[in-house]
């Protein structure tokens, strides 16, 4: 079984400041980790994936993450955001051989100017 | 190429009624996952299917059910609505072609259900 600790539920950051989202997840098996952002009144849009290889992956929109497997973590990371980046962002986990993905609760970031 | 299409986008239903979603997948995709989302339990899987067979169950009752068909759409049903299904309920679709967990998921706009 999985799970994702998404530590923070709200992020509050002015515009052209970096920003780092949270996300440690559990697994007793290879996990893969994807970052999800939600628009307001929208689905899901996918910003990255890490599914083996470089630990560093390189998202849309200018937003990387870092799998770190001794932390059990995926942070997200984005160097300046900006007004538009706001939103709610979901880390989550799938293993094993289900494609089922476990989400984390979510991390409501907002941008200010 | 057309993303996932979801109908309809909004449903008001009464306690007790039951109720049925729509989910086109991205033209190619052969699974469709169902996902239900509320302020309380968040983002919750309820199941995928694949070749129009149930492949993975989340754990919800039995009221909810879907189904599949040979085009790959898919439609979710959910029995004796109760005030607590009221939420939005997300459908995805993914390629399925290396296997499962890898796969990535894209999700449509979603369907916003109210029960009164």
């Amino acid at each position: 079984a999985q799970s994702v600790t998404q530590l923070d539920s709200q992020v509050p950051v002015f515009e052209e400041a970096p920003v780092e989202l949270r996300c440690n997840y559990s697994s007793s098996v290879s996990v893969y980790l994807f970052w999800y952002v939600q628009y307001p009144n929208q689905g899901l849009q996918l910003l990255l994936k890490y599914l083996s290889g470089s630990t560093l992956v390189k998202g849309i929109n200018g937003f990387e993450a870092e799998f770190n497997k001794s932390q059990t973590s995926f942070h997200l990371r984005k160097p300046s955001v900006h007004i538009s980046d706001t939103a709610e962002y979901f880390c989550a986990v799938s293993g094993g051989t289900a494609s089922k993905l476990t989400f984390g609760t979510g991390t409501r970031l907002q941008v200010t100017l | 190429k057309a993303g996932v299409t979801q109908t309809p986008r909004y449903l008001i239903k009464t306690r007790g009624q039951q109720v049925t979603l729509s989910c086109s997948p991205i033209s190619g995709h052969r699974s469709v996952s169902w996902y239900q989302q509320t302020p309380g339990q968040g983002l919750q899987f309820l199941f995928e299917y694949f070749s129009e067979t149930q492949r993975n169950k989340g754990n919800f009752p039995g009221r909810f059910s879907g189904r599949q068909f040979s085009n790959s759409r898919s439609e979710m049903n959910v029995s004796t609505l109760e005030l607590g299904d009221s939420a939005l309920y997300l459908c995805a679709s993914s390629l399925l072609a290396s296997g499962g967990a890898a796969e990535t998921q894209y999700f449509g706009p979603g369907t916003r259900l109210l029960v009164l």
